[in-house]
This record gives C-alpha cells, sequence and structure tokens, in this order.
C-alpha cells in the first residue's frame, strides 16, 4: 500500500501569501495519479487538481500542482480568504484503491 | 449540475445493520465507477469501497470485506452500501462518489451520511 505523508501539518500564512502544500509517497504513483482536494468543515471533498497537475472543471487559476514520482506539490498562488481549509492528497495508482494524505491545515496567519 | 445524494444514515447499535444510498443526477450514472469514501469524526479520508459501471466487479478495504456489499441500479441511478456486523470504528460520514478522469481520481458532489454505532 502506498503511503501519502503531507507536511506541513499546518500552515499559517496571511491573505494575499503564496501556499506550497506537499505531499510525498512511500513508493512512485503510477501515472502520476495523484489528486489534490480542498475540505472545509460540514462539507464533502471538493476535488482541485488530478493527475498531478491538471485542474479540474472551474478551480480557479490560482491552483496548481506539480510533480511526479514520490514528489508532488500544490501550490496557491495569492491566497484569497475562502482557501483557509483543509487539503488532502489522493493517489490511485492502481484502481480502485485510494490512499489519502492525513492533511494539511491552511489557517489565516 | 451533477449532483451525488447521499441518505441511509442513522444510529445504530454495534453489530446493527444499515443501508446506504447515493442517488445520482446530472451524469449517465451507467457510464461511471463509483464508490464510496468514509470519514471518522475529526479525522481523515478512507476509502471503503469501488464498482464498476457495470456493477460486474466490486472491491473493498480490507476494513470492511465480508461485513460491507456495494451494489448499483443503474436504471434507478442509484448506489447503495449495504452495512452489517458494524462496529464502533465505523462511525463516520459516508460519501459517494463517482470515478473522475478515467478513474484515476475521484468527484465528491454531494453532504455525505452520518452513521453512529454506539450502545
Amino acid at each position: 500500500e502506498i503511503v501519502l505523508t503531507q507536511s506541513p501539518a499546518t500552515l499559517s500564512l496571511s491573505p494575499g501569501e503564496r501556499a506550497t502544500l506537499s505531499c510525498r509517497a512511500s513508493q512512485s504513483v503510477r501515472n502520476n495519479y495523484l489528486a489534490w482536494y480542498q475540505q472545509k468543515p460540514g462539507q464533502a471533498p471538493r476535488l482541485l487538481i488530478y493527475d498531478a497537475s491538471n485542474r479540474a472543471t472551474g478551480i480557479p487559476a490560482r491552483f496548481s500542482g506539480s510533480g511526479s514520482g514520490t514528489d508532488f506539490t500544490l501550490t496557491i498562488s495569492s491566497l484569497e480568504p475562502e482557501d483557509f481549509a483543509l487539503y488532502y492528497c489522493h493517489q490511485r495508482s492502481h484502481w480502485p484503491t485510494i490512499t489519502f494524505g492525513q492533511g494539511t491545515r491552511l489557517e489565516i496567519k | 449540475e451533477v449532483q451525488l445524494v447521499e441518505s441511509g444514515g442513522g444510529l445504530v447499535k454495534p453489530g446493527g445493520s444499515l443501508r446506504l444510498s447515493c442517488a445520482a443526477s446530472g451524469i449517465t450514472f451507467s457510464t461511471y465507477g463509483m464508490n464510496w469514501v468514509r470519514q471518522a469524526p475529526g479525522k481523515g479520508l478512507e476509502w471503503v469501497s469501488s464498482i464498476t459501471e457495470s456493477g460486474s466487479d466490486i472491491y473493498y478495504a480490507d476494513s470492511v470485506k465480508g461485513r460491507f456489499t456495494m451494489s448499483r441500479d443503474n436504471a434507478k441511478n442509484s448506489l447503495y452500501l449495504q452495512m452489517s456486523s458494524l462496529r464502533v470504528e465505523d462511525t463516520a460520514v459516508y460519501y459517494c462518489a463517482r470515478d473522475y478522469s478515467s478513474g484515476s481520481s475521484t468527484d465528491y458532489r454531494g453532504q455525505g451520511t452520518m452513521v453512529t454505532v454506539s450502545s
């Protein structure tokens, strides 16, 4: 089973700043099938990025994903107030099994 | 608009059973693999089970294998999760999700349904 480790656990930034979130896999993620999700309290996860670097439909351009193999990054170029939330990475190297990272909490400084 | 509306959650005693449903709209349901993912209170996300478009193949996490049964009715645009022999550790919000981008990721469009297992 591929284990995903996200860092940092908590990231404290101000609106307008750049956020960089990391997700490291215990082994290579096949085809870079790595996704990023945003979750707010009481809501379902929202798909932001799929296949490591593709924005899902309707996701603002300030969200971008990069990386390959075992190291992946979600970047938010300029934080908006609504971006403060929990973020999870998700891998699906071998359908159907999914593993999630433990999450990064992005909080207002 | 894509909607996946989960229902059927509630309070049940350990050892009891519950059937969750997920009603899909805004998509051609029969062309999507579907999934159940859960989230225990204050915890992260955990994959539970997946089913192929036709329903011919179904897969389960080890934590629920032998206790949960996933199924679908493409004529009714509906997904189901029959849960039995429930344990306290099954307490969670259960989300249904469709496969996205040929299954490399999953897409959540509902609010989930809460299952509480407690005596």
